[in-house]
């Protein structure tokens, strides 16, 4: 079956550090990848997408890597800032249609 | 921000009773969803639509129906609620696809919880 994984265990980084978040998936090809924030009582927010043809993208202090061989994408955040806790979620296209699954996300604290 | 509304943002009501979630949009986009997130499963489908009167079936859509009669409104049913069905609901929207499924963000709204005692 098709699976997204993501580290459940919340990742705590001190400030100014690069935090580092992976998504697995298994059982599929993705065309494109997308990565969302959440913020406790808000809805998920869009950060950022990429295809599977492209290795990595870049959107200001935001990096996000796609291994199709590996099935597995990396979002980096560059020094970090406690302003980036949140919970961090990936997301694929895993059947027919326009269907997003998302990973159950990881929960990011920066630390002062 | 994008132009979306939930309503209500909270809801509390008895198993057995139909419930009715509103999303509110002022995008145009031709894609709504409906999704809830429940702890240790993250955020699950329900339900899509891809144009008025376009709807097709998500994840988990059992004891789930959706009605889109306006490209603006996307309504969530649920006919005779159960305590399992305690959630946070979430609607999102998104432009069509264009070059390929995926290609385009969804955008959420700040959700629904509903508590079904």
């Amino acid at each position: 079956s098709q699976k997204i994984e993501q580290n459940s265990e919340a990742l705590n980084i001190q400030e100014g550090k690069t935090a580092t978040l992976t998504c697995n998936y298994t059982n599929y090809s993705p065309a494109y990848l997308q990565w969302y924030r959440q913020d406790p009582g808000r809805g998920p927010v869009f950060l950022l997408l990429i295809r599977e043809n492209e290795k990595e993208k870049r959107k200001e202090r935001l990096k996000v890597t796609f291994d199709t061989t590996l099935k597995q994408s990396l979002f980096h955040i560059t020094a970090s800032q406690p302003a980036d806790s949140a919970t961090y979620l990936c997301a694929l296209i895993t059947g027919g249609g326009n269907k997003l699954t998302f990973g159950t996300g990881t929960q990011l604290k920066v630390e002062l | 921000d994008a132009g979306i509304t939930q309503s209500p943002r909270h809801k509390v009501t008895e198993t057995g009773t139909p419930v009715t979630l509103r999303c509110h949009q002022t995008e145009n986009h031709r894609y709504m969803y409906w999704y809830r997130q429940d702890p240790g499963h993250g955020l699950r489908l329900i339900h899509y639509s891809y144009g008025v009167k376009d709807t097709d079936k998500g994840e988990v859509s059992d004891g789930y129906s959706v009605s889109r009669s306006k490209t603006e409104d996307f309504l969530l049913t649920l006919e005779s609620a159960t305590s399992s069905q305690t959630s946070v609901y979430f609607c999102a929207i998104s432009e069509s696809p264009g070059t390929g499924f995926g290609n385009q963000p969804q955008h959420f709204g700040d959700g629904t919880r509903l508590s079904i005692l």
